[in-house]
């Protein structure tokens, strides 16, 4: 198993432009989400999928927007982007929706927005 | 507003030594408490979790205390080694239809000088 891909690795963008960051997992699980980490705050979760063709918001989804087709893949799209969103961006996945299993993140995106 | 505050910000120790990183939460609801442990250029990986109802959970090196009555819990590196030199982040969530939404502490970054 490959477990949580993400592409690009880096990426710069000029503000105002749009882009999607990929997120992939081979391992069938239901629950993926996205965090973005900023110095001295942690990750903090922008939104979340607990099965194809259900999404939710989590703590910080303003600017972003995600959509989940499949299992496997759960892009997410900036629509206009701002420097305010300059960050490394993890997706994650778990096996189940309750219960506490264990998230297993990806490699990370760096983004910087100019 | 920060549910999960971790502390300290930096540490830095002797190989050796025992590195503790403490983190302070406010939401009583939470019921499971990871720490991840995330190398330069690496997504975060779980160390080790516990759960409300023990006091400590010992895997190899790595020990979490628990302290319900204070909403306190702390990681501590047994022997530390210049390997794991890396940044922690202490978590919480609530499992349950909560889908189990990790709430991340500031991080700590670690360094063991050999």
């Amino acid at each position: 198993n490959a477990g949580v891909t993400q592409t690009p690795k880096f990426q710069v963008l000029k503000t105002g432009q749009s882009m999607t960051l990929q997120c992939a997992q081979d391992m069938n699980h239901e629950y993926m989400s996205w965090y973005r980490q900023d110095p001295g705050m942690g990750l903090r979760l922008i939104h979340y999928s607990v099965g194809a063709g259900i999404t939710d918001q989590g703590e910080v989804p303003n600017g972003y927007n995600v959509s989940r087709s499949t299992t496997e893949d759960f892009p997410l799209r900036l629509l206009s982007a701002a420097p305010s969103q300059t960050s490394v961006y993890f997706c994650a996945s778990r096996l189940g929706t309750s219960g506490n299993y264990e998230q297993y993140f990806g490699p990370g995106t760096r983004l910087t927005v100019t | 507003q920060q549910q999960v505050k971790q502390s300290p910000q930096s540490l830095i120790v002797q190989k050796g030594g025992i590195p503790i990183i403490n983190c302070a939460y406010e939401n009583t609801a939470f019921d499971y408490f990871p720490w991840y442990q995330q190398f330069p250029g690496k997504g975060p990986a779980l160390l080790i979790a516990i759960r409300p109802d023990v006091s400590e959970k010992k895997e190899g090196r790595f020990t979490i205390s628990f302290n319900k009555s204070a909403k306190q819990f702390s990681l501590h590196i047994m022997d530390s080694q210049p390997g794991d030199s890396a940044t922690y982040f202490c978590a919480a969530s609530i499992g349950g239809t909560s889908y189990g939404k990790l709430t991340f502490g500031q991080g700590t970054i670690l360094t063991v000088h050999p």
